[in-house]
């Protein structure tokens, strides 16, 4: 099955750096790379993802990236704030939606 | 629309006991799942269902059971609890066009403990 590797586990910026998060995959017919941000005792929710036919994709400060030859996927977070603190999730499908999801990073932004 | 609704939110169990996990959307989705979440484990498939009376096994499906009878319910069933099943439990829906993924609506979480 499906094994999704995240990186890295915890990351530390301060406000107004950039920070970058990293997920690799084994399967090449994986085709959807969602990700997800989980506050502190919420429930995850999706805040971009990108289909295979797709190299990148963004959405205001937050923008994914896609090396489907590299079997790896990469989340961007541009001028962060406190908010986005908070645990994000990469996962993979082949389809039917059935996700494997990354262990998880836990990203903290200090004012 | 209520979206994902799971009951309880909390709950505490015995080794051996059984319980369910109640699951419930109002989105009219076909897909949906549960998933174990544990301390720097993220998120685990324990069973998932692309409809009605159609259910398969995730990655972690052990000591869990499932079953679909209509659209809109999805539970969850621990037989006989074991201490190994403390987690928090979320169910989550998608609408799926059969191979195309969609985005999953999770539900509130349900956090069990099994002493």
């Amino acid at each position: 099955g499906e094994n999704v590797e995240q990186h890295p586990s915890t990351l530390s910026v301060q406000e107004g750096d950039s920070a970058v998060i990293k997920c690799t995959y084994s399967d090449s017919a994986s085709n959807y790379f969602p990700w997800y941000k989980q506050e502190l005792g919420k429930r995850p929710q999706l805040i971009i993802d990108i289909r295979s036919n797709v190299g990148e994709k963004k959405d205001q400060r937050i923008a994914v990236t896609l090396n489907k030859t590299a079997k790896h996927f990469s989340l961007h977070i541009t001028e962060t704030q406190p908010e986005d603190s908070a645990v994000y999730f990469c996962a993979a499908s082949g389809g039917y939606s059935t996700l494997t999801f990354g262990k998880g990073t836990m990203l903290l932004v200090s004012p | 629309n209520a979206g994902v609704t799971q009951t309880p939110k909390f709950q505490v169990l015995k080794t051996g006991q059984s319980m369910t996990l109640q699951c419930a959307q109002d989105m009219n989705h076909e897909y949906m799942s549960w998933y174990r979440q544990d301390p720097g484990m993220g998120l685990r498939l324990i069973h998932y269902s692309v409809g009605a009376g159609i259910t398969d096994q995730g990655e972690v499906p052990n000591g869990y059971n499932v079953s679909r009878s209509t659209t809109e319910d999805f539970p969850l069933r621990l037989l006989s609890a074991a201490p190994s099943q403390t987690s928090v439990y979320f169910c989550a829906s998608s609408y799926s066009g059969g191979t195309l993924t969609g985005e999953l609506f999770f539900g509130e979480g349900s956090r069990l403990t099994v002493l």
